[in-house]
């Protein structure tokens, strides 16, 4: 199983917009709707952002969302805050294994 | 609140075994999978494995067949990940995350338990 493909890093401004592509197979993206998406800031664990496509989990700001078509699927942060720089890892369920993205390093200008 | 608390560093040399442990508290033990995270030093996340507590079924991820075992007591809340014929590229953080079923989210992750392989 190899790994989705990320980009490897994508910036902002404070209050921009970004966008991050997680693209997978239709063994994997294509075939499931459980995607989620993982925040890992320097040194910690990662913490769930988005899980199944387009869920929030409880306590995650409204400027994360996330969408998926066909093999790809994305996380978008709006109003990026100084806080949201971290690594951004998504993550597919693919019928027995899972298989995480490459990562992507988001930076805040 | 759920709470996953790993054991702490080791240095292992190569060919060795290591055994990591995760004692979960603030839940039902044997309602939620967990699963095995590891990320080598300046490196992506890397899924190796899953385990149901409730009767301690497990599926591993290919790359790891035949070097790796994950078991759990449910007597303990504990949860083990044993990895053997340890080489310097197994030097990794190892996490162990909560998932409600499987295909869900991981909820709850460990603080990560750093291995070392060096000779």
């Amino acid at each position: 199983q190899s790994a989705l493909t990320q980009p490897r890093s994508v910036s902002g401004s404070p209050g921009q917009s970004v966008t991050i592509s997680c693209t997978g197979t239709s063994s994997d993206v294509g075939a499931y709707n459980y995607l989620s998406w993982y925040q890992q800031h320097p040194g910690k664990a990662p913490k769930v952002v988005i899980y199944e496509v387009s869920k929030r989990p409880s306590g995650v700001p409204d400027r994360f969302s996330g969408s998926k078509s066909d093999n790809t699927a994305s996380l978008t942060i709006s109003g990026l805050q100084a806080e949201d720089e971290a690594d951004y890892y998504c993550c597919s369920y693919a019928g027995s294994p899972y298989v995480f993205g490459t990562g992507t390093q988001v930076t805040v200008l | 609140q759920a709470q996953l608390v790993q054991s702490g560093a080791e240095v292992k040399t190569p060919g060795a075994s290591v055994k990591v442990s995760c004692t979960a508290s603030g839940y039902t033990f044997t309602s939620y999978y967990m699963h095995w995270v590891r990320q080598a030093p300046g490196q992506g996340l890397e899924w190796m494995g899953i385990i149901n507590p409730n009767g301690g079924a497990t599926t591993y991820a290919q790359k790891f067949q035949g070097r790796v075992t994950m078991t759990s007591d449910t007597s303990t809340g504990r949860l083990y990940m044993e990895l053997s014929s340890l080489r310097s590229d197994d030097t990794a953080v190892y996490y162990c995350a909560r998932a409600g079923r499987y295909g869900g989210k991981f909820d709850y992750w460990g603080q990560g338990t750093l291995v070392t392989v060096s000779s």
